[in-house]
């Protein structure tokens, strides 16, 4: 169980297009997803809280017209990068939290997205 | 500013030797903490969580919590080469749903 899948796993876009990325809860209902990006050999960044049904809380310094995010359902987020330049190739990850008590907080990771803006 | 300190490593281990990673946090109020495996270009794997002071295993792991001194560990023991990888603890501040992540402890488990 806490299966959670990323597409597309690599996407390589010019310069000054959008990509879109989809993180999906595969067996399990998350009200709560996250949004990552990690650059070579740095730890983990969080750039988003995605709340089902609500506006995505952004961590200081992401900026949320770039960045769009939509979590429509209790399974699927999506990650829209606009507008994406060179510094923003990195790698990509979401990870969502089962619906549970408060105090259980642990996350299940998707497989990544490995951006390459050209 | 709530943290989570690990030492970057690498820690380097013979096959079959036990190996402990350590983490300790900042956050007195944090009532969950979790390990994850990061391999090489790949995303972050939950291997444990504990809650409780005291021990916790699972199967070559076991996760030992210390609140009260704001410290908690990893052992494997009899470490293999595919345990090679990243360990990162991640606290939850209290009263917040995400995950502080430490920068990862490097294990290296020679043959």
């Amino acid at each position: 169980g806490a299966v959670v899948s990323q597409h597309p796993s690599r996407v390589i876009c010019k310069s000054g297009t959008s990509v879109k990325i989809e993180c999906r809860s595969l067996d399990f209902q998350a009200t709560t997803m996250f949004w990552y990006r990690q650059f070579p050999k740095q730890s983990l960044m969080l750039m988003a809280t995605s709340n089902e049904g609500s506006k995505a809380t952004y961590e200081q310094g992401v900026e949320k017209d770039k960045f769009l995010i939509n979590h429509a359902s209790l399974t699927l987020s999506t990650l829209t990068v606009t507008s994406a330049h060179p510094e923003d190739s990195s790698f990509y990850i979401c990870s969502a939290s089962p619906n549970r008590d408060a105090g259980f907080y642990e996350q299940y990771f998707g497989p990544g997205t490995r951006l390459t803006v050209t | 500013q709530k943290e989570v300190e690990q030492n970057s490593g690498p820690l380097s281990v013979p096959e079959g030797a036990i190996a402990s990673l350590n983490c300790t946090y900042s956050d007195r109020g944090s009532q969950s903490f979790f390990w994850y495996r990061q391999y090489s270009g790949k995303s972050p794997e939950l291997i444990m969580f504990i809650y409780s002071n005291g021990d916790k295993e699972d199967g070559r792991f076991t996760a030992q919590l210390n609140k009260a001194s704001q410290y908690v560990s990893l052992l494997i023991r009899d470490s293999q080469p595919s345990d090679s990888a990243t360990y990162l603890c991640a606290v939850p501040p209290s009263g917040y749903s995400t995950l502080t992540f430490g920068k990862g402890t490097m294990l290296l488990v020679s043959p």
